[in-house]
């Protein structure tokens, strides 16, 4: 299986500050990474997709990069709705691994 | 709008079963592949299993394979998970989300499996 690293596990952050979290894979998987955000008590969404693109409504201020093994979330200018759980998950091979969690406080 | 509805969870001891269910609606379900994704209390997400759309197609998660089963019925707009032989382990909240072929958008707001004595 593929495993898939986070870091940090959590960082604590204010409005306005740069975010910058980074996942990485145990083996190449191209550009098949998407990122999800998971407000408390709610269910994750879609971010990003094929490592860098923007999933549609989502706000301009999440960007992804990367490919290969390292990959990159940045939040431009940290938002209040924006404190949460991010997730990593790569659809390069099954099963589909997730990262462990970036919790943003 | 897309819609993700799952329900079946509860209370059930070790050894039991559960069916849960998750209803589709504000797209073509039949055109999709669509996927369970559990995540145990507290903890992070894990993928469960994928089926194509038109049903063909089946991937379990070996933590789950030969007890859980997923199907889809495309005349009801519905998502299946049956579950035998369960574990504590098993206990988390499980989503439905729409996707088995690439990413998972949009994910149903879960229903909670709770696997105790």
């Amino acid at each position: 299986d593929i495993q898939m690293t986070q870091s940090p596990s959590a960082l604590s952050a204010s409005v306005g500050d740069r975010v910058t979290i980074t996942c990485r894979a145990s083996q190449s998987i191209g550009s098949w990474l998407a990122w999800y955000q998971q407000n408390p008590g709610k269910a994750p969404k879609l971010l990003i997709y094929k490592a860098s693109s923007l999933e549609s409504g989502v706000p301009s201020r999440f960007s992804g990069s990367g490919s290969g093994t390292e990959f990159t979330l940045t939040i431009s200018s940290l938002q209040p709705d924006d404190f949460g759980r991010y997730y990593c998950q790569q659809y390069n091979d099954y099963p589909w691994t997730f990262g462990q969690g970036t919790r943003v406080e | 709008q897309v819609q993700l509805v799952e329900s079946g969870g509860g209370l059930v001891k070790p050894g039991g079963s559960l069916r849960l269910s998750c209803a589709a609606s504000g797209f073509t379900f039949s055109d999709y592949y669509m996927s369970w994704i559990r995540q145990a209390p507290g903890k992070g997400l894990e993928w469960v299993s994928y089926i194509s759309s038109s049903g063909s197609t089946i991937y379990y998660a070996d933590s789950v394979k030969g007890r859980f089963t997923i199907s889809r019925d495309n005349a009801k707009n519905s998502l299946y998970l049956q579950m035998n032989s369960l574990r504590a382990e098993d206990t988390a909240v499980y989503y439905c989300a729409r996707g088995g072929g690439t990413t998972l958008d949009p994910w149903g707001q879960g229903t909670l499996v709770t696997v105790s004595s």
